[in-house]
């Protein structure tokens, strides 16, 4: 019962290639969002989507694109791969409606998808 | 300005003591919360605790527990009691509602590395 899962867990590949990383959550969550972390761990948001339609795409090069089929999922697909692509990616995803003492207000992480681009 | 400053890159702390991990944020909404995650050297994203805006009280959890200081927006995480297992990456995060799409963003520092010394 893993609430929030990615494939591939890890991935390498040559620069220029094209790959896609999936995201699937079965919190029912509206809102959905990719991370990047390098090598010095720092979190990068990417992407926020909320029920399907992107609302942020913070600076993100146009060989990133992602592609919500329905709410649950949240794909990523990179084109032409460049070897400062290289890092963690991060899935998550979070409510919409935020009720101020409850618990489960936070983010859920998957587990990441470690890209390497060589 | 950033949305959330954390000043320690390292610490250390001998187990057994307690250790405080500083975070400073930066909001004008009156409604937002403030989480802690921990990233072990395995990678994944551990979700510890979380405080509202309006919650009165310190948020605890066990050993951990959130210093929310609203006046001075600071929101230190204190581990007591460390344990060789805690020693990891801590992301101190805040989330802020966006009102224009009706969702909530999240902020994450840059993290402190905490090492647990024998």
């Amino acid at each position: 019962d893993t609430a929030v899962s990615q494939t591939p867990k890890y991935l390498v590949t040559q620069m220029g290639n094209d790959k896609s990383i999936k995201c699937e959550q079965n919190l029912g969550h509206d809102t959905m969002y990719w991370y990047k972390q390098d090598s010095k761990k720092f979190l990068k948001i990417m992407f926020s989507y909320n029920n399907k339609e992107l609302i942020i795409n913070e600076t993100v090069p146009n060989r990133f694109s992602p592609k919500s089929p329905d709410k649950a999922h949240l794909n990523l697909h990179i084109n032409s791969l460049e070897l400062g692509d290289s890092a963690v990616y991060f899935c998550a995803s979070s409510r919409k409606v935020v009720f101020q003492r409850r618990l489960d207000n936070e983010q859920f992480f998957g587990p990441g998808t470690r890209l390497t681009v060589l | 300005a950033q949305k959330i400053t954390q000043t320690q890159p390292g610490m250390f702390v001998q187990e057994k003591e307690a250790v405080t991990l500083d975070c400073t944020y930066d909001t004008s909404d009156q409604s937002y919360g403030l989480f802690w995650y921990k990233q072990p050297s395995s990678g994944e994203m551990i979700f510890l605790i979380y405080q509202g805006s309006y919650d009165e009280q310190n948020a605890t959890e066990g050993r951990y527990s959130l210093n929310f200081q609203k006046a001075r927006k600071s929101a230190n995480l204190v581990i007591s009691a460390s344990q060789l297992g805690d020693s990891a990456m801590y992301f101190c995060a805040m989330r802020e509602g966006v009102r224009r799409y009706n969702f909530n963003k999240f902020y994450f520092g840059s993290g402190t590395k905490l090492n647990v010394k024998p």
